[in-house]
């Protein structure tokens, strides 16, 4: 089966630094996506691992660790926009066609 | 283009209405899904298509019912729904293959069954 767990909530300050962290378990692992959603939008692509890591992209960088089933989304110089859901993906292959499998999604308050 | 378009943006319909919602993409990606996602929620997968041919169905109940005509079109018909089947209905497509290939999503359909 999958697993994917993210803590459901977290605050910070504006200006702060934030890491979320995703664990999981699946059983055909072939990359792994942050995505960004507001309330009521769609999904917005973040950054990606399949390699164990550390990736920037701006004020964002994610890590990866294979081994752990171990991933986090490092938010840099927050800003009140940042304040959204963050969701981690698992691209998975194990029934040979590629799929995206979300966590649970976790739910970012920037405050003033 | 990476835009997946999906129409309508709302629907409201009844218990024993048959409706269809849409899904576009022009950016020649060749794996297209849909997912249901409650409020506070993830989005849940529901179907994969993989070159028009359906290749993942999550157990999904037969009142939903996924067709793709062709490689830019997605249709999720619905029929006798059931009032938690309200949910945003988002859309979703990507390359097939792996490799640095998101998978971009539409701005999703907000379907309330009364």
């Amino acid at each position: 089966g999958q697993n994917i767990d993210q803590p459901t909530e977290m605050t910070a300050t504006e200006g702060a630094i934030v890491q979320i962290n995703c664990t999981y378990q699946t059983s055909g692992f072939n990359g792994l996506f942050w995505y960004q959603q507001h309330a009521g939008e769609a999904p917005t692509f973040l950054s990606y691992n399949v390699l164990d890591g550390l990736e920037e992209k701006g004020r964002f960088s994610s890590f990866l660790s294979r081994s752990k089933g171990y991933s986090y989304l490092l938010l840099k110089e927050l800003q009140m926009k940042d304040s959204a859901s963050y969701l981690c993906a698992v691209r998975d292959q194990a029934s040979g066609t590629y799929k995206y499998i979300f966590g649970t999604g976790t739910r970012l308050k920037v405050l003033a | 283009d990476t835009e997946v378009t999906q129409t309508p943006k709302h629907l409201v319909m009844g218990m024993t209405n048959k409706k269809s919602l849409k899904c576009e993409q022009h950016m020649g990606h060749r794996a297209m899904y849909w997912y249901k996602q409650k409020a506070k929620k993830p989005p849940e997968l529901m179907f994969v298509y993989s070159y028009e041919k359906l290749s993942i169905n999550e157990s999904v109940p037969s009142r939903f019912s996924p067709e793709c005509p062709n490689s830019s079109l997605l249709n999720l018909h619905l029929h006798a729904l059931q009032p938690e089947d309200s949910a945003l209905y988002l859309c979703a497509s990507s390359l097939r293959g792996g490799g640095n290939t998101e998978a971009f999503f539409g701005q999703g359909t907000r379907l309330t069954v009364v």
